[in-house]
């Protein structure tokens, strides 16, 4: 059973306008959450990461936001650039275990 | 800027052959992890270590090994290699902190391709 979940394998976004990344838990344990981004044949690189203590986060042109009772966070890009397009990862992690990924969503942003 | 290592970046070898997949970091984190990823899947945990002399299996089943001697480094080993073995293997290390800031971070990844 999927513990995080990120049912947008992909998304196309128009430059200069707000790319919304979504991702569900299920595991009501986690307390820290992560978004990564890669591109083909690197290493996923670290975005921005939020607590549970927390229901948002930003930094610079990302924005992290956490609905507890939903059990749901978002990764919103504004404005979104070129440059993002990647995959996008979100991940959960309970304490000292592994962090837990999602599949992944395919961003595109169109110029 | 994450100061972790993978070597090699690239890797074509034949069928059976022994290889050994380097990953270093300068962080002094504890705790490191293999995951391996195909193009456009997602990422599967195949080894993780808590710290020196441990070492735990992920969640996807691998043929590979791996060793944890030194805090900074955890290699990879394929005793024979297969072309099922051909894909990306992702190293990564996390700190163990007392507050949840943990962000672990990846290397660049090694492109291994089996003949």
């Amino acid at each position: 059973d999927q513990q995080v979940k990120q049912n947008s394998p992909s998304l196309s976004v128009q430059e200069g306008r707000i790319s919304i990344l979504n991702c569900d838990y299920t595991n009501s344990m986690f307390d820290y959450f992560l978004w990564y981004k890669k591109y083909p044949a690197e290493g996923p690189t670290f975005l921005i990461s939020i607590s549970s203590i927390k229901d948002k986060n930003e930094d610079g042109r990302f924005t992290v936001f956490l609905n507890k009772s939903a059990k749901h966070l978002s990764l919103h890009i504004v404005p979104s650039q070129p440059g993002d397009s990647a995959v996008y990862f979100c991940a959960a992690v309970a304490g000292n275990t592994p962090l837990v990924f999602g599949k992944g969503t395919r961003l595109s942003v169109i110029a | 800027e994450a100061d972790i290592y993978q070597t090699p970046r690239y890797l074509v070898i034949g069928t059976g052959k022994k290889i050994t997949l380097e990953c270093s970091q300068t962080m002094g984190h504890d705790k490191m992890y293999w995951y391996q990823q195909d193009p456009g899947m997602e990422l599967h945990l195949i080894h993780y270590s808590y710290g020196v002399n441990s070492t735990e299996k992920g969640d996807l089943s691998s043929e590979s090994t791996v060793s944890r001697i030194r805090t900074e480094h955890f290699p990879l080993t394929l005793e024979s290699a297969r072309p099922s073995h051909t894909s990306q293997y992702l190293c990564a290390s996390r700190a163990t902190g007392q507050e949840r800031t943990d962000t672990q971070y990846f290397g660049p990844g090694t492109r291994l391709t089996v003949l």
